[in-house]
């Protein structure tokens, strides 16, 4: 089963108009939750790190936020660079350097 | 700086043929990773290192090895290619591994296996 869902797939917004993305998870004992962001034909870039609930982090015009069940990223008065797509991924358990990716969501700024 | 550097970034392979991906990072990293991209897929590790010398398996292991003879490099070998092999493929490294996940990723490689 899906142990990474991010919502909603794609989103469009126009230029500062500030909005959320989605990352809930379904694994027990999480251990940390990150958040990158991809560029068109380039690698994932890491953003942030949440290890546990409450936690929040910002970096510019985002902030990521986590709970229990989920983690949001908050993009507020978002321009056109901030067009990318956005990964959460998830780490659990211990000793295996595994880290579990959502598909993403694809964020789409317009002036 | 360069960073974490792949090549190449575009291959073509027919079914049944060998190649291996490159990657070198100039951090000092000891961590190293492989990852592969499919569309609609989250990021599937296939193999890691945690140091010159020591590999593991990830996730999707099976059609690809690897070896860690030095700390910048760590390449990865495709064998007896097949249409499910391909995808877009990235190597990343990092300081302490997953435990911040700050992974510093190449910029890719594709490949398509025909």
């Amino acid at each position: 089963e899906d142990q990474v869902t991010q919502s909603p797939e794609a989103l469009r917004l126009q230029e500062g108009e500030s909005s959320s993305l989605n990352c809930s998870y379904t694994v027990s004992g999480l251990r940390g939750l990150f958040w990158y962001r991809q560029d068109p034909g380039k690698g994932p870039e890491f953003l942030f790190t949440l290890y546990s609930a409450g936690e929040e982090k910002e970096k510019e015009r985002l902030k990521a936020t986590l709970t229990k069940k989920e983690s949001f990223l908050h993009i507020t008065a978002p321009k056109p660079e901030d067009s990318a797509t956005y990964l959460c991924a998830v780490r659990w358990g211990t000793g295996f350097q595994k880290l579990v990716f959502g598909t993403g969501t694809r964020l789409l700024v317009s002036p | 700086n360069a960073g974490v550097t792949q090549t190449p970034k575009f291959r073509i392979l027919k079914i049944g043929q060998s190649m291996t991906l490159q990657c070198a990072q100039d951090m000092n990293h000891n961590y190293m990773y492989w990852y592969r991209q499919d569309p609609g897929m989250g990021l599937k590790l296939i193999y890691y290192s945690v140091g010159a010398g020591i590999t593991d398996k990830g996730e999707v292991p099976n059609g690809y090895n690897v070896s860690r003879s030095t700390t910048e490099d760590f390449p990865l070998r495709l064998e007896l290619a097949a249409p499910s092999q391909t995808s877009v493929y990235f190597c990343a490294s990092s300081t302490s591994g997953i435990n911040t996940g700050e992974l510093f990723f190449g910029e890719g490689s594709r490949l398509t296996v025909l």
